[in-house]
């Protein structure tokens, strides 16, 4: 029973082009992570949000740009895309930072 | 170095064989969580276990934080229980979820 959503589920896209990623969850949680796991299969947190506060921000490159209009949605917004973007992004919630984490689909991004 | 060390990082078993599978951390640790991460990449929750054990079917999974390590436990596998599964744990010092790089395990009929 999926209660994380993401779309879009596959992207593909030219280098140099902006993409946004959505996030949603019917869990009442209060904090939400993206994740990307990359072709080696690790997944590395991005960013954290904590009831619409940033909690953690990774060392990410600046084009990358998290978005949250209320504590039930996170979208990734990626400005300027490059090749090594291409990966998984993974969206995931909890009912509190360190608690059980549950995971969207993923939305697999290519830059041609 | 990787504060999240996983073994063993790939496991070939007969089906009707148990799998012991490994999570070691260097760190103090604040949560536990063990995913099974299917071929098409979602990933399902096993178990959220920061201490103690807990069982579920055929799975276990024992936390021991004095000992920084984490395991799980499959018994009598079955070919459906191949694919990666990962471990996660929060760390106390730096605020952050780690995952570790997964075992990938394949059971032959």
């Amino acid at each position: 029973e999926t209660a994380v959503f993401q779309t879009p589920n596959y992207h593909v896209t030219q280098v140099g082009n902006e993409v946004s990623f959505n996030c949603k969850q019917t869990l009442g949680h209060d904090t939400m992570y993206w994740y990307k796991q990359d072709s080696k299969k690790l997944l590395k947190i991005m960013f954290s949000y904590n009831n619409k506060q940033l909690i953690v921000n990774e060392t990410v490159p600046r084009r990358f740009s998290p978005q949250s209009s209320d504590k039930a949605h996170l979208n990734l917004r990626i400005k300027s895309v490059e090749p090594e973007d291409s990966a998984v992004y993974l969206c995931a919630s909890s009912p509190d930072y360190y608690a059980e984490q549950f995971f969207g689909p993923g939305t697999r991004l290519t830059v041609l | 170095g990787q504060q999240v060390q996983q073994s063993p990082a790939s496991l070939v078993l007969q089906e009707g064989e148990n799998a012991e599978l490994q999570c070691n951390f260097s760190t103090s640790l604040n949560s536990m969580q063990w995913f099974y991460q299917r071929p098409e990449g979602s990933l399902v929750s096993l178990f959220y276990n920061p201490s103690g054990t807990k069982q579920s079917g055929r799975l276990t999974s024992t936390t021991v934080i004095k000992e920084r390590r984490s395991s799980l436990h499959i018994s009598s596998s079955q070919i459906t229980d191949s694919g990666t599964y990962l471990c996660a744990m929060g760390d106390t010092n730096a605020y952050k979820v780690i995952f570790g790089k997964g075992t990938h395990l394949h059971v032959l009929p």
